[in-house]
């Protein structure tokens, strides 16, 4: 089974919807990731958490949010779809170190029409 | 944040070495470098990573510049599987900033 999952893996959705991408995990990270990827263009990253009560905003938080219910669950919501949050989405997971490798998820494509 | 500059492709044939340079002028001397590899499809992940000396792992070799301005990532025998886009990464916090990175087409 995989370490790191990611659900849906695909979606597409109408501006204006509120939509949930939820990522699991069983390696018993603290850290876990959320990226946007689009296309022709590396990763960059909107949310990241260290624990479960502690939440902080990327490079491109706007119009995202999450929530860490769990250690092993990490979610990401958009509020209120729009198309250019069209893009590949990916979750990822670390243990403490600040430069320890980052297990990524398979992926979410989400379209929004 | 330091930045890399990688080539934007390279090929090669199946069976022989690839070498993926990386230009990293600004690092720090806290700066890790890490690569990571995305294959098609796939979620990126990790290949390698040193601070200063040279490295190897089964995946490939890391042999990093006397004064850590420049590394390269070494592929000793490309495979069909290899075929993907390789990340070079500055590391010295959590963040991980990824460019467009090399792909790398390996021909049969």
């Amino acid at each position: 089974d995989a370490d790191v999952t990611q659900t849906p893996r695909n979606r597409i959705t109408k501006t204006g919807k509120r939509i949930m991408l939820e990522c699991s995990q069983t390696k018993g990270h603290d850290r876990m990731y959320w990226y946007r990827q689009d296309p022709g263009l590396g990763l960059r990253l909107i949310y990241y958490s260290f624990d479960v009560k502690d939440i902080n905003k990327g490079e491109i938080s706007d119009g995202y949010s999450v929530s860490r219910q769990a250690q092993a669950k990490f979610s990401l919501s958009l509020e209120s779809a729009i198309p250019n949050q069209t893009a590949l989405y990916f979750c990822a997971t670390s243990f403490g170190r600040s430069t320890d490798t980052q297990y990524f998820g398979p992926g979410t494509r989400l379209t929004v029409l | 944040d330091a930045k890399t500059t990688q080539p934007n492709s390279m090929e090669s044939n199946e069976e022989e070495p690839v070498h993926l340079p990386c230009n990293h002028s600004t690092i720090s001397g806290t700066d890790y470098i890490h690569w990571y590899r995305q294959l098609p499809s796939q979620g990126p992940e990790y290949v390698i990573h040193g601070l200063t000396s040279n490295v190897n792992n089964r995946m490939a070799s890391l042999a990093i510049a006397e004064d850590r301005k420049s590394s390269t990532l070494i592929l000793h025998r490309a495979t069909l599987r290899d075929a993907a886009v390789y990340y070079c990464i500055l590391i010295n916090d959590y963040k991980l900033s990824f460019g467009a990175g090399t792909t790398v087409t390996v021909r049969a």
